[in-house]
């Protein structure tokens, strides 16, 4: 079975500071993975995506993330956070196959100081 | 642009009370999905659905039924609500094994 690993519950970071989540994934093959951000009392929104190709992708709002597969990881980065980037932040994992249900992460709370 | 929406955003019901939470997407996704969401244990998969009138179990089917009528719409039925029921609860849709899109969530409250 795959898993994920988020292993930072909360991380805090100044206004303008690089940023880096860290994701660790469990899965026999290359799988398909994402970013997904959620604000206060909102839904999920899709930052990124990896299925295949370029190892590292671009999202919106200024994130990337790279897969790698010797590591198992597939971090998020940012190079200078905003204050509106504070949010909850996700990392799953799928796999090819329509009846394949991903596995998220406990997700990663950030918090920006002024 | 993909749009799932839920039937509401907030909602407060009593113990023991039937409920219903809708789930609709505008994409033709033949996958739907019913996550709850608990401070510190992440996105729980409830049921999920293939295809109209298909479902399948999820980590935590206890004390929720769901119900797929139309390819575009999902519901989630709490049969007889209870306090533990109180969470947020997500849809997200899918086409194939791709991208999950998800709603905006219901936050529950059961007194």
């Amino acid at each position: 079975a795959q898993s994920v690993t988020q292993p930072d519950i909360h991380i805090t970071v100044s206004e303008g500071a690089s940023l880096e989540l860290r994701c660790n994934y469990s899965y026999g093959a290359t799988p398909y993975l994402f970013w997904y951000v959620q604000s206060p009392g909102q839904g999920l929104q899709l930052l990124l995506k990896y299925f295949s190709g370029d190892t590292l992708v671009q999202g919106i709002k200024g994130f990337e993330a790279e897969f790698k597969r010797s590591q198992s990881s597939f971090n998020l980065r940012k190079p200078s956070v905003h204050w509106s980037d504070a949010a909850e932040y996700f990392c799953a994992v799928g796999a090819p196959g329509g009846s394949y249900i991903p596995t998220f992460g406990r997700g990663t709370s950030l918090i920006v100081h002024p | 642009d993909v749009k799932v929406t839920q039937s509401s955003r907030y909602l407060v019901k009593r113990t023991g009370e039937k409920v219903f939470l809708e789930c609709v997407q505008d994409m033709d996704h033949e996958n739907m999905f019913w996550y709850r969401q608990d401070p510190g244990l992440g996105l729980r998969l409830i049921y999920f659905s293939y295809d109209v009138k298909m479902k399948e179990k999820g980590d935590i089917p206890e004390g929720y039924s769901v119900s797929r009528e139309k390819k575009e719409r999902f519901s989630l039925i709490l049969e007889s609500a209870s306090t533990n029921q109180t969470s947020m609860y997500l849809c997200a849709s899918r086409r194939g094994s791709r991208t999950q899109y998800f709603g905006p969530g219901t936050r529950l409250t059961v007194l």
